[in-house]
């Protein structure tokens, strides 16, 4: 069973740009999280998406956007890059969508770096 | 909010020795899971162990156990014969049951195996 598939695997964007990063799960699974990792602030999460329907939001300004299509790959958008949002972003699956008794299966993540 | 903290930055073992990793978490709910992931250099996170927080046993996954002290709020992650392909990042994470797949990470533990 292929694991969780990110891509990019690496992005160079320019502060003020837009970018889309996109996450294919496990196949059978509905559940797919974004978290950001940085060196300072560890994982936080971004939000969540089960069958197609954002389940539940972290901290982040709007600028921060997701969706996920009816085949439960998702897609990740950040619009007018801040330096700031240079981190590693890790997409997460799982079956039911709860991480008590659904594992999470990370991707191997997608490095943005913003210049 | 619930918090998690992990207070050694980096740890480091000699090769078949035995090591534990410290964590303790703040939250005010009483149905929760803990779980400790491992992210070795290649980025992917794994999962090592999980605990459920109403049971009182101490979760066990073959050399990986946990030293749960829910009074203390306190999880613990000992690593027993630590072996060269444990070296990596730990991360202790906390999750409630009526959240998803919100996970809130503590800022990791870089672990070191010496030989």
């Amino acid at each position: 069973k292929a694991g969780v598939t990110q891509t990019p695997r690496y992005l160079i964007k320019t502060r003020g740009q837009q970018v889309t990063l996109s996450c294919s799960p496990i196949s059978g699974h509905r559940s797919v999280s974004w978290y950001q990792q940085t060196p300072g602030q560890g994982l936080q999460f971004l939000f969540e998406y089960f069958s197609e329907t954002q389940r539940n939001k972290g901290n982040f300004p709007g600028r921060f956007s997701g969706r996920q299509f009816s085949n439960s790959r998702s897609e990740m958008n950040v619009s007018t890059l801040e330096l700031g949002d240079s981190a590693l972003y890790l997409c997460a699956s799982s079956f039911q969508g709860g991480g008590w008794n659904s594992p999470l299966h990370f991707g191997n993540g997608t490095r943005l770096t913003v210049t | 909010a619930q918090t998690v903290t992990q207070s050694q930055p980096e740890m480091s073992v000699q090769e078949a020795e035995t090591v534990t990793l410290s964590c303790t978490y703040d939250t005010s709910e009483s149905d929760y899971y803990l779980f400790w992931y491992k992210q070795p250099p290649s980025r992917q996170m794994i999962l090592v162990i999980r605990q459920e927080a109403y049971k009182q046993q101490n979760a066990t996954e073959n050399r990986f156990s946990v030293n749960f002290q829910k009074a203390a709020k306190s999880f613990s992650l000992k690593i027993s014969d630590s072996q060269l392909g444990d070296a990596a990042m730990y991360f202790c994470a906390l999750t409630l049951t009526n959240t998803g797949n919100q996970f809130y990470f503590g800022t990791g533990t870089s672990l070191t195996v010496i030989p």
